[in-house]
């Protein structure tokens, strides 16, 4: 049963904090996509990468996120130093060749 | 304007009877068109598809695509209360920097809240 994996699924911080997330995109999807769900902004695209390169992140705040992939298995996002708006749901998706999308279970994020 | 409009509802239907759930977009150069169900605390799910006009069914589910009106639509048939979630439309343009190809670089409506009471 092949599936987007995102660890840790909650995480809970302090401001200031170093965030990291990670994603394991579904094997032989060529596209990682990274978003952000709260109930004032709905989903939003944060970055994305085909074939590890990353295509676009302009939906991410440049001063304090970052978007890698490391390998074809992992995607990272990182947040530096976090604050309290950042709290949300991060998604990480994932596809082949554009188009279908799917989702992994989300990391909770709260910064206290 | 959004670039992807739907009714945040709640729409509320009784069992077994037809869900309609719409969804507008602004721009004309769209491609492909989704419908994703969230379930609240879950993670959005793909249930439909559809890139040319017309009517796509998938069981009990229709989604509905005119382009010359920026409009797609979908209708859940013999509603449960199972299907009582949160709908997503998302749409896709050409990607220019690959060349026109899709790269999937989705845009999402707000969602509509669908109720579907015994």
């Amino acid at each position: 049963d092949a599936r987007v994996t995102q660890t840790p699924r909650d995480k809970v911080t302090e401001m200031g904090q170093e965030v990291t997330m990670r994603c394991q995109p579904i094997l032989g999807h060529n596209t990682v996509f990274w978003y952000r769900q709260t109930m004032m902004q709905g989903l939003e695209l944060l970055a994305y990468f085909r074939n590890r390169a990353p295509l676009d992140d302009s939906g991410m705040p440049k001063d304090r996120f970052s978007a890698e992939m490391p390998d074809a298995t992992l995607a990272t996002l990182k947040i530096q130093p976090s604050e309290p708006r950042d709290s949300a749901v991060y998604f990480c998706a994932s596809g082949f060749l554009g188009n279908e999308q799917f989702f992994g279970p989300g990391t909770r994020l709260t910064v206290l | 304007q959004k670039e992807v409009e739907q009714n945040s509802g709640p729409l509320s239907v009784p069992e077994g009877a037809i869900a309609s759930l719409n969804c507008t977009y602004s721009d004309r150069v769209s491609q492909s068109f989704f419908w994703y169900r969230q379930y609240s605390g879950k993670s959005p799910e793909l249930i439909m598809s559809i890139y040319s006009n017309g009517d796509k069914e998938d069981g009990r589910f229709t989604a509905q695509l005119n382009k010359a009106s920026q409009y797609v639509s979908l209708l859940i048939r013999d509603s449960q209360p199972s299907d009582s979630a949160t709908y997503l439309c998302a749409v896709t343009r050409g990607d220019l920097n690959a060349g026109g190809t899709s790269y999937g670089k989705l845009t999402f409506g707000q969602g509509t809240i669908l109720t579907v009471h015994p």
